[in-house]
């Protein structure tokens, strides 16, 4: 089973403030997914990369898979990030996701 | 699109009692995956189907679970009888590939009294 880690397990920043959240896997994978998670509940897929980097918005999603790690970075942070961030990676497989414990973020104004 | 469609938001029942989940995937999509979150356990996957077939059911915790996936545009998860340990949130996602982005549902929030 792939181990899925998260760094840090909670965090919280001031408004404006650029943010990193970390997350490392133990073995190959042919996907890794940040999913963002609301108070709310509802889950909403926000990346899915298998290689290099991807942008939306104010997020920013980069891998590497030699070092089996992968971040997720909020630039100009606003208190409506406030969530949890999951990090889930797709096994070798193909479809089973394993997923990190997540991140809880809260922006404060 | 309106996106998996999840019913009911919210399940309240008394041990002992069947519960039945359900899913409506996006049209389209032919992977579906049951997923349950716990605040101990976190998101664990339940059972993926492919074009309906049932592929991996070994996350279902015990014979008490069981799901189905009739067509294409529906799914079930049924406990039966309920218990205590099965209150959380129960999530679909659906994926128009297994390699591609998933869309999750707004889950089911159950809760076994």
């Amino acid at each position: 089973k792939n181990e899925v880690e998260q760094s840090p397990q909670n965090l919280t920043a001031q408004e404006g403030e650029f943010i990193t959240i970390n997350c490392s896997y133990s073995v190959g994978i042919s996907a890794l997914h940040w999913l963002q998670q609301h108070p709310g509940g509802g889950i909403v897929s926000l990346f899915m990369l298998s290689s290099g980097k991807k942008k939306h918005g104010r997020l920013i999603a980069t891998i590497n898979i030699q070092e089996k790690h992968s971040s997720l970075h909020i630039t100009a942070s606003h208190p409506r990030d406030s969530a949890v961030y999951i990090c889930a990676a797709n096994s070798n497989s193909g479809y089973a996701l394993n997923f990190g414990k997540g991140t809880s973020l809260l922006v404060t104004p | 699109d309106a996106g998996v469609i999840q019913s009911p938001r919210h399940e309240v029942t008394e041990m002992g009692q069947e519960v039945t989940l359900r899913c409506k995937p996006i049209s389209g999509h032919n992977s579906l995956f049951w997923y349950r979150q716990t605040m101990m356990r976190g998101l664990e996957l339940l059972i993926y189907f492919n074009n309906n077939v049932p592929i991996d059911d070994s996350g279902m915790p015990e014979d008490r679970f069981s799901a189905k996936m009739p067509n294409a545009s529906f799914s079930t998860l049924k406990i039966q009888p309920s218990e205590p340990r099965d209150s959380a949130v129960y999530f679909c996602a659906s994926s128009i590939q297994v390699d591609y982005g998933y869309t999750f549902g707004s889950g089911t929030r159950l809760t076994v009294v």
